[in-house]
């Protein structure tokens, strides 16, 4: 099992819900990582935050809306999706926001959006 | 220069024979070079990762060979079984670039028993 704990499993949000994804890791880690993934793409960078401050917004629609309450929480806020947001969301977690080998990246199983 | 490519895009092996990916890179600044292993419904797992100081790593069944003149590095599974099918994913990335990896499009790896 991953350390990096993401609910709900699966989502289905109409395009004028407004839901959120919630992101937990228990390893100390000081940088915490929003990724979209598309079915049989990689990951791609959204949001970073490190020491629960923004450090990095990928040019993100703001219908995303990221939050980190604390060291050990993201939060991913979701308002008036469209279809095409449907995918897999990923949260990961590192040591520092320099991920290297000292800091390698720690996904979680993610939050598999449908948008309807 | 920010690009990462990976070939082949799928790949089927038999039982037991070697499973071997490739990832080419441009960006010599690149200083950690990841591999990520996913299986349908979770989420990427780090596999086996290597610096750009070291020509070769090897943990269980699973090599990275790295090759820093051709830009060019590989994974290479021994021994290959039906519990290793899955996507893989090559990564880079470079210490100064806080926070960004840089993904390999994937193969996806199916081992026939």
């Amino acid at each position: 099992d991953t350390e990096v704990t993401q609910t709900p499993k699966h989502l289905v949000m109409g395009m004028t819900n407004k839901k959120s994804l919630k992101c937990e890791q228990h390893m100390g880690h000081r940088a915490m990582y929003w990724y979209k993934q598309k079915a049989k793409k990689p990951p791609e960078l959204m949001f970073v935050y490190s020491y629960e401050k923004l450090s990095i917004n990928e040019s993100v629609p703001s219908r995303f809306s990221p939050e980190c309450p604390n060291s050990s929480l993201l939060n991913l806020h979701l308002h008036a999706l469209q279809p095409e947001d449907s995918a897999l969301y990923l949260c990961a977690s590192s040591h520092s926001n320099r991920v290297s080998y000292n800091s390698p990246l720690h996904f979680g199983n993610g939050t598999r959006l449908t948008v309807t | 220069q920010q690009q990462v490519k990976q070939s082949p895009q799928s790949l089927i092996v038999q039982k037991g024979g070697i499973s071997i990916i490739n990832c080419a890179y441009e960006n010599t600044a690149f200083d950690y070079f990841p591999w990520y292993q996913q299986f349908p419904g979770k989420g990427p797992a780090l596999l086996i990762a290597i610096r750009p100081d070291v020509s070769e790593k090897k943990e269980g069944r699973f090599t990275i060979s790295f090759n820093k003149s051709a830009k060019q590095f590989s994974l290479h599974i021994m021994d290959s079984q039906p519990g290793d099918s899955a996507t893989y994913f090559c990564a880079a990335s470079r210490d100064t670039n806080a926070g960004k990896s840089t993904f390999g499009d994937g193969t996806t790896l199916t081992v026939k028993p």
